[in-house]
């Protein structure tokens, strides 16, 4: 069956520390991945996608992704991380017609 | 600004009481879907509409209706709402796909946060 696992539920980082968001998905086709952030009180926002390529991709915010397909793994990454940066982050895929289906998502705390 | 906009932000209403969510987008997209987000469930996809006219089910339709009648507005429509539909609501509009393997990125509005007592 299609899926996505985060497998992290909450994650705390201090300001300044690195950061790695897991995310592994199922799927029998290439995939398209995406990760997805959203703020408290706000709607979903694009932080980055992978469609074909750099297995390694660059999004906004300082963030990057890498696309493993013998680990059916889309890990976000963060050298850096702020305190802006706390959210609910969320892995995607796009999994045919129309369809997307989304991990259940990651809570970020960062500490001071 | 390009954007999607839903009203309510939020809802507090009784169960068997009809409502509707809107949800207007000025892109010019032709794919529109609404999700509801749980804790621990992540998004769920309701329904979706491929164009006007064009709506088909998602992951969890039961409940809900949609309809398309106009390509910027893709309204939510609870018939009888239970307390069971209390969810956090998002709609999502998205370009003509550049191919048909859900390779487009969604643009979400802000969130409807409903209440069914």
């Amino acid at each position: 069956a299609q899926s996505v696992t985060q497998p992290d539920i909450h994650i705390t980082v201090s300001e300044g520390a690195s950061l790695e968001l897991r995310c592994n998905y199922s799927y029998g086709a290439t995939p398209y991945l995406f990760w997805y952030v959203q703020s408290p009180g706000q709607g979903l926002q694009l932080l980055l996608k992978y469609f074909s390529g750099d297995t390694l991709v660059q999004g906004i915010k300082g963030f990057e992704a890498e696309f493993k397909r013998s680990q059916s793994s889309f890990n976000l990454r963060k050298p850096s991380v702020h305190w802006s940066d706390a959210a609910e982050y969320f892995c995607a895929v796009g999994a045919g017609t129309y369809k997307y289906i989304f991990g259940t998502g990651t809570r970020l705390k960062v500490l001071a | 600004e390009a954007q999607v906009t839903q009203n309510p932000r939020y809802l507090i209403t009784v169960t068997g009481k009809k409502l509707t969510v809107t949800c207007s987008q000025n892109m010019n997209h032709e794919y529109m879907s609404w999700y509801r987000q749980d804790p621990g469930l992540g998004l769920r996809q309701i329904y979706y509409s491929m164009n006007v006219e064009v709506t088909d089910k998602g992951d969890v339709p039961e409940g809900y209706k949609v309809s398309r009648k106009e390509k910027r507005n893709f309204p939510l429509i609870l018939e009888s709402p239970s307390p069971n539909q209390t969810s956090l609501y998002f709609c999502a509009s998205s370009a003509e796909p550049r191919d048909i393997t859900g390779a487009n990125v969604l643009t979400f509005g802000a969130g409807s946060r409903l209440t069914v007592l």
